[in-house]
């Protein structure tokens, strides 16, 4: 699976936006994006996935760039409850068994 | 919201005793998992099972081991604690269907072996 590059942390105002790139400059053709979180001594919390298109569910967007290489998670209303860390995650659909959590970004949302 | 409980969520236990952690999830998913998490560190997967009476060991090494008798219940069992196990242990399941990686993760057991 490829490695993801996120930058270790960033802060956001709450009611704002909050912006999370992540790099994945060898994806290949047949691997997803996923995104989790993990709010502190809780278990990670699946967040949102996509493959090529841009995806949006109730919780965040998704952001693809055309050649893959890399995606952007967006929060369009940070609460307090969002700070958390996020991981950028890339899997192939073939046989992988586990999700690889890197180190994550750690999101802080600010009053 | 998924349903995926764990028991207990925590645990303060003596050397040499005999636990088991409780994982079970009421979605009838077929994939459940077992991770192993320090405080700040990453995820690593201990144990995974692709169903009833399948059972794998993941990429860390553990000295504990599982069983899948029903397809809602994947307990982990520690014979004789340590206090290197102390950890948080978090259970997982995932959605069927290739390419389906929606792990569905349960609060966690924090263990602490004295």
């Amino acid at each position: 699976d490829a490695k993801t590059t996120q930058p270790p942390s960033m802060d956001c105002a709450e009611g704002r936006a909050a912006n999370l790139p992540c790099n994945h400059s060898t994806i290949s053709g047949n691997e997803y994006v996923y995104w989790y979180r993990q709010i502190h001594s809780q278990g990670p919390q699946y967040i949102i996935h996509g493959l090529k298109n841009n995806e949006t569910n109730e919780m965040a967007s998704l952001i693809i760039t055309e050649d893959r290489k890399s995606s952007t998670l967006i929060l369009p209303h940070a609460t307090l409850r969002d700070t958390a860390v996020y991981y950028c995650i890339v899997i192939g659909a073939g046989s992988a068994r586990q999700l690889t959590f890197g180190s994550g970004t750690q999101l802080t949302v600010l009053p | 919201e998924a349903d995926i409980y764990q028991t207990p969520r925590y645990l303060v236990i003596g050397t040499g005793k005999k636990i088991t952690l409780e994982c079970s999830q009421t979605m009838g998913h077929d994939k459940m998992y077992w991770y192993q998490q320090d405080p700040g560190m990453e995820l690593h997967l201990i144990h995974y099972s692709y169903g009833v009476n399948s059972t794998e060991k993941g990429d860390l090494s553990s000295e504990s081991t599982v069983s899948r008798i029903r397809t809602e219940h994947f307990p982990l069992t520690l014979e004789s604690a340590r206090p290197s196990h102390t950890s948080q242990y978090l259970c997982a399941s995932s959605t069927p269907g290739t390419g389906r990686y929606e792990q569905y993760f349960g609060p966690g057991t924090r263990l602490t072996v004295t």
